[in-house]
């Protein structure tokens, strides 16, 4: 299996540039969900989803777009890059029950210059 | 909202050393995530838990949901321990989806 698969691994956009980083998942995972990490900030949730069809907003969801059309894919889209989006990002999935444990891609590094 | 408080923030000791990592949170939970960052960025789930303690091999987990408060220790460190560990607990209480995460205590264990 393999697991949370997360691309690109980096990218540098201009301001005002669109892009898109792709998660998918192998584990029929019910769960899927964006992070941000920032220096002194930690991980900080911008968008998740319990299902396909279904995503709600996390704590910081301003700037980001997100679709579930499948159980397996969790796009998160930058529709115009600032460069307060400059981070490293996470997706993540689970099975979404109190006992499940997350998995996690191995990251994007974003810089929006 | 939950907040989440982690101690130490950095942690530096011998090789051989027993660790604690100490995890606070401010709302009731069902569970809590310890999660272990490499230098490499790559992020592990090490432990959920919703009570009492769990192990697995040198890391051991403890959780007190009265006080709010678990920790992770670890025994005999290695080296190979160094990483950055997190603690996260659900956002609003109950869910383990929509989780809030600790700074991280990031730990170096010197040879």
């Amino acid at each position: 299996n393999a697991g949370v698969t997360q691309t690109p691994k980096f990218q540098v956009l201009k301001t005002g540039q669109s892009m898109t980083l792709q998660c998918a998942q192998d584990m029929n995972h019910e769960y899927m969900s964006w992070y941000r990490q920032d220096p002194g900030m930690g991980l900080r949730l911008i968008h998740y989803s319990v299902g396909a069809g279904i995503t709600d907003q996390g704590e910081v969801p301003n700037g980001y777009n997100v679709s579930r059309s499948t159980t397996e894919d969790f796009p998160l889209r930058l529709l115009s890059a600032a460069p307060s989006q400059t981070s490293v990002y996470f997706c993540a999935s689970s099975y979404g029950r109190s006992n499940s444990p997350l998995h996690f891609g191995n990251g994007t590094r974003l810089t929006v210059t | 909202k939950n907040e989440v408080e982690q101690s130490p923030q950095n942690l530096t000791a011998q090789e051989g050393e027993f660790i604690t990592i100490n995890c606070s949170y401010s709302v009731g939970i069902s569970a809590l995530h310890w999660l272990q960052q490499h230098p490499g960025g790559g992020i592990v789930s090490l432990f959920m838990l919703s009570s009492g303690k769990k192990k697995h091999g040198r890391l051991i987990a403890t959780i007190n949901i009265q006080e709010k408060h678990s920790s992770l220790h670890i025994t005999a460190s290695h080296p190979r321990d160094s990483a950055v560990y997190i603690c996260a607990a659900p956002l609003y209480g109950g869910s383990q989806g929509n989780l809030i995460f600790g700074k991280g205590t990031k730990l170096s264990v010197k040879p």
